[in-house]
């Protein structure tokens, strides 16, 4: 079966860094997504990794390693407006795109 | 332009009632989606879109019924939908799946309550 996972929940501190892990099972993969969802909003797009290794975006870093199933998703220099939901996908071998479960991050000032 | 655009943003709809959701990109994406979302869960897929070919259907009831009239545009259209179907669907398209880089953005959403 497909299996996406990544902690409920997680908190940090304002200015601090956060890593939030995402593992996966699927069938086949050909890409791994990363979203940022605030509360009764749309997802937003952060990155797409489909190599090994990290790919930076300004305060936000994004790892792959296809051979452990393990992606990772780096927060630097948190700021309050970065308390969401933060979504890990992954695209499998017939194009489906499925979401783990989200992990909400909170920030404490 | 990054945008996805999604009308109408509210609907309420009986359970006999026919309407459409309408999701529109200019970004040249030749990958739409349609994704249902329930509060405090994650978007779950429904329909994607390759080409203007309908490429994946995820065992959704004929009770909703995609349509891509052009690579621009992607509809959905409802009828006779129950209140559990109630929900946020979301439109979202990608460049062509499989590309060694991808994108993919997500329209605002239409909050649908079926009463």
């Amino acid at each position: 079966g497909q299996n996406i996972d990544q902690p409920t929940e997680m908190t940090a501190t304002e200015g601090a860094i956060v890593q939030i892990n995402c593992t996966y099972q699927t069938s086949g993969f050909n890409g791994l997504f990363w979203y940022q969802q605030h509360a009764g909003e749309a997802p937003t797009f952060l990155s797409y990794n489909v190599l090994d290794g990290l790919e930076e975006k300004g305060r936000f870093s994004s790892f792959l390693s296809r051979s452990k199933g393990y992606s990772y998703l780096l927060l630097k220099e948190l700021q309050m407006k970065d308390s969401a939901s933060y979504l890990c996908a992954v695209r499998d071998r017939d194009d489906k795109i499925i979401f783990g479960k989200g992990t909400r991050l909170h920030i404490l000032p | 332009d990054t945008e996805v655009t999604q009308t109408p943003k509210h609907l309420v709809m009986g359970m006999t009632n026919k309407k459409s959701l309408k999701c529109e990109q200019h970004m040249g994406h030749r990958a739409m989606y349609w994704y249902k979302q329930k509060a405090k869960k994650p978007p779950e897929l429904m329909f994607v879109y390759s080409y203007e070919k309908l490429s994946i259907n995820e065992s959704v009831p004929s009770r909703f019924s995609p349509e891509c009239p052009n690579s621009s545009l992607l509809n959905l259209h409802l009828h006779a939908l129950q209140p559990e179907d109630s929900a946020l669907y979301l439109c979202a398209s990608s460049q062509v799946p499989r590309a060694s880089t991808d994108t993919q953005y997500f329209g605002p959403g239409t909050r649908l309550t079926v009463l």
